[in-house]
């Protein structure tokens, strides 16, 4: 089967750093996506990767590893405002968006 | 760029009725649009795969008879919940793409109360 593995619920201090996790096992591989929702919205796009490496978008980056199944999210100077779930997407080799259960970020003063 | 509407942004009904939502891609030509449901702390849940012209695609599980979805062009697709239930009150998102592997754009979805 298929299946998208991130954490559940993470803790973090305003101005400080933050690696959100994810792992997939899936029926080939498109991409990997990460979106942010915050509650009671709709989620936003924050990254796409295609390559093994690092995007750097900002105070967000999004790290892949193919052979290992494994991306990361991280988010710098963290701000209140990055109190969100952060879901996890991978696209299967049929075009199919696979989504990961949201890992929900709480910024702590 | 890539904006998705979503029309109504909120909506009460009373059980029995019918309810259509629409969303648009305002900037882009959507090859596909996708609805979801998403109960109250749960994650996403597909419900359905459209491609203008053709057929909605049906996730397991999702009655195509409930829920009408057409994709009427490349920048509208609705979603008809038929003689809504409680059961059917959630919050109902729509998402877009101009491409198989672009990343998909949400609309700012619509919450549905159904009394």
């Amino acid at each position: 089967g298929q299946n998208i593995d991130q954490p559940t619920e993470m803790t973090a201090t305003e101005g400080a750093i933050v690696q959100i996790n994810c792992t997939y096992q899936t029926s080939g591989f498109n991409g990997l996506f990460w979106y942010q929702q915050h509650a009671g919205e709709a989620p936003t796009f924050l990254s796409y990767n295609v390559l093994d490496g690092l995007e750097e978008k900002g105070r967000f980056s999004s790290f892949l590893s193919r052979s290992k199944g494994y991306s990361y999210l991280l988010l710098k100077e963290l701000q209140m405002k990055d109190s969100a779930s952060y879901l996890c997407a991978v696209l299967d080799s049929n075009y199919q968006l696979i989504w990961g259960a949201g890992t929900k970020l709480i910024i702590k003063p | 760029g890539a904006v998705v509407s979503q029309h109504p942004s909120w909506v009460i009904c009373k059980s029995g009725t019918s309810v259509k939502i629409e969303c648009r891609s305002l900037d882009f030509q959507a090859t596909t649009m996708f609805w979801y449901r998403q109960f109250p702390k749960q994650s996403l849940m597909l419900m359905a795969t459209s491609n203008e012209g053709s057929k909605a695609t049906y996730e397991q599980g999702v009655e195509k008879d409930k829920f009408l979805i057409n994709h009427a062009s490349l920048t509208l697709s609705t979603l008809t919940v038929t003689s809504a239930h409680p059961e059917d009150s959630s919050f109902y998102i729509c998402s877009a793409n101009q491409a198989e592997s672009s990343a998909q754009y949400f609309g700012p979805g619509t919450r549905l109360t159904v009394t």
